[in-house]
């Protein structure tokens, strides 16, 4: 079975800097995707980026980027110059598909803090 | 496009009762599919409908349940509530053949 793990269950960052949270998972599979979704303090759960798992190429959107290591099974992902508004959790996700069904697994969370 | 729109956004309710959450995917997404999410166990999934038909469903007891109307609005329903029901459920809409799930904001439901 699938697993995605977070390890950070909490993080913090000084307003600009660069921070990095992890997530590792496990499949047999070949092809999927991963994303990265933020929920900040109770509001919507948005998709911040995503990944496929056949393209080599990271993933960037603006100052979120990815570092998809296929072989480690490592999906992680980086926030430049960190803003306030970043202050949210984070949630993983893998994506497979099989005999025609979407399965979503997500991780635990990591909580960060974007510090003035 | 409007979003994924769910309702009610918060209920509380009392052990043995029951309740339907709704929930609106954004227009031309068929696909809806419905999470737990509690601080301890993060999310957990509970089922995806498409075109009126469950597709998928997670680990959760027959006391949850759903279906899915044929303009892609889908209802929750838990029955005989308990305590440890008392969570945030999240809908997701997702477009066919794609891969990205687009979430609502979410009915907070609290069991006293």
């Amino acid at each position: 079975a699938q697993t995605v793990t977070q390890s950070q269950p909490e993080m913090s960052v000084q307003e600009a800097e660069t921070v990095t949270l992890s997530c590792t998972y496990d499949t047999s599979e070949n092809n999927y995707y991963l994303f990265w979704y933020k929920q900040p303090p109770s509001r919507q759960m948005i998709l911040v980026i995503r990944q496929e798992a056949y393209k080599q190429q990271n993933a960037t959107e603006n100052r979120f980027s990815v570092n998809f290591q296929k072989a480690a099974k490592s999906f992680s992902l980086k926030i430049s110059d960190s803003q306030l508004g970043d202050t949210a959790m984070y949630f993983c996700a893998f994506m497979s598909r099989g005999s025609g069904t979407y399965k979503y697994i997500f991780g635990t969370g990591t909580r960060l803090k974007v510090l003035a | 496009k409007a979003g994924v729109t769910q309702t009610p956004r918060y209920l509380i309710k009392t052990r043995g009762q029951q309740v339907t959450l709704s929930c609106s995917p954004i227009s031309g997404h068929r696909s809806v599919s419905w999470y737990q999410q509690t601080p301890g166990q993060g999310l957990q999934f509970l089922f995806e409908y498409f075109s009126e038909t469950q597709r998928n469903k997670g680990n959760f007891p027959g006391r949850f349940s759903g279906r899915q109307f044929s303009n892609s609005r889908s209802e929750m329903n838990v029955s005989t509530l308990e305590l440890g029901d008392s969570a945030l459920y999240l809908c997701a809409s997702r477009s066919t053949s794609r891969e990205t799930q687009y979430f609502g904001p979410g009915t907070r439901l609290l069991v006293l």
